[in-house]
């Protein structure tokens, strides 16, 4: 198998711009989770999917943000008008429901900068 | 408070020596705790998952959990230099919490 995929790796920004990252989960896995990760801090979630439902979203997750799954396949995460505190890692993972309950394998992540 | 703590570092241990990792969390019902390993400048590794009390090993981890005192640990047995790394404990079943991460260095 191979791994979860995610790409850019590394996106510089300026300010008031939009980006969009996209993630591709390990090709039987049906669910997917978005996570942010800062210096010094653990990740923190942003939202998952079932498929293509998007099933919880975090209240970090702010409505410059939107995320999606399109046929239940790949993802994109997609921040409008980026600001400054937007800058982090985003991490995308994918888990098998019903294998080893909810183990989630991460890619390697996309660092955004926002100038 | 923070729904997973973790003991703070960095953790400086010696080659060989045994590297003991702690996390607290406060979610009573969690059932699912994990240990992921990060290195500096990448993404998280999973290395041990554990769902029951007691101990679970594999090669030379073990993961520890006492559900009663919502207490999970990690020990890293004959520490390898490639083990300098930050370890970050998280809990729940889909909606991974984590800790803040502890940065352990094995010196040679």
């Amino acid at each position: 198998d191979t791994g979860v995929s995610q790409d850019p790796r590394h996106k510089i920004t300026k300010r008031g711009q939009n980006v969009t990252f996209r993630c591709d989960p390990i090709s039987e896995h049906n669910r997917l989770y978005w996570y942010r990760q800062t210096l010094g801090q653990g990740p923190e979630f942003l939202t998952y999917f079932q498929n293509e439902a998007q099933l919880e979203k975090s209240r970090l997750l702010s409505d410059r943000f939107s995320a999606e799954r399109p046929k239940g396949s790949f993802s994109t995460l997609e921040i409008q008008r980026t600001e400054q505190g937007d800058s982090a890692m985003y991490l995308c993972a994918s888990s098998l429901e019903g294998q080893g309950p909810y183990e989630q394998y991460f890619g390697p992540g996309t660092r955004l900068t926002v100038t | 408070q923070k729904e997973v703590e973790q003991n703070s570092g960095p953790l400086s241990v010696p080659e060989g020596a045994i590297a003991s990792l702690n996390c607290t969390y406060s979610d009573r019902g969690s059932q699912s705790f994990f240990w992921y390993r990060q290195y500096s400048g990448k993404s998280p590794e999973l290395i041990m998952s554990i769902y029951s009390n007691g101990d679970k090993e594999d090669g030379r981890f073990t993961a520890q959990l006492n559900k009663a005192s919502q207490y999970v640990s990690l020990l890293i047995r004959d520490s390898q230099p490639s083990d300098s790394a930050t370890y970050l404990c998280a809990v729940n079943d889909y909606k991974l919490s984590f800790g803040a991460g502890t940065t352990v260095t094995v010196r040679a």
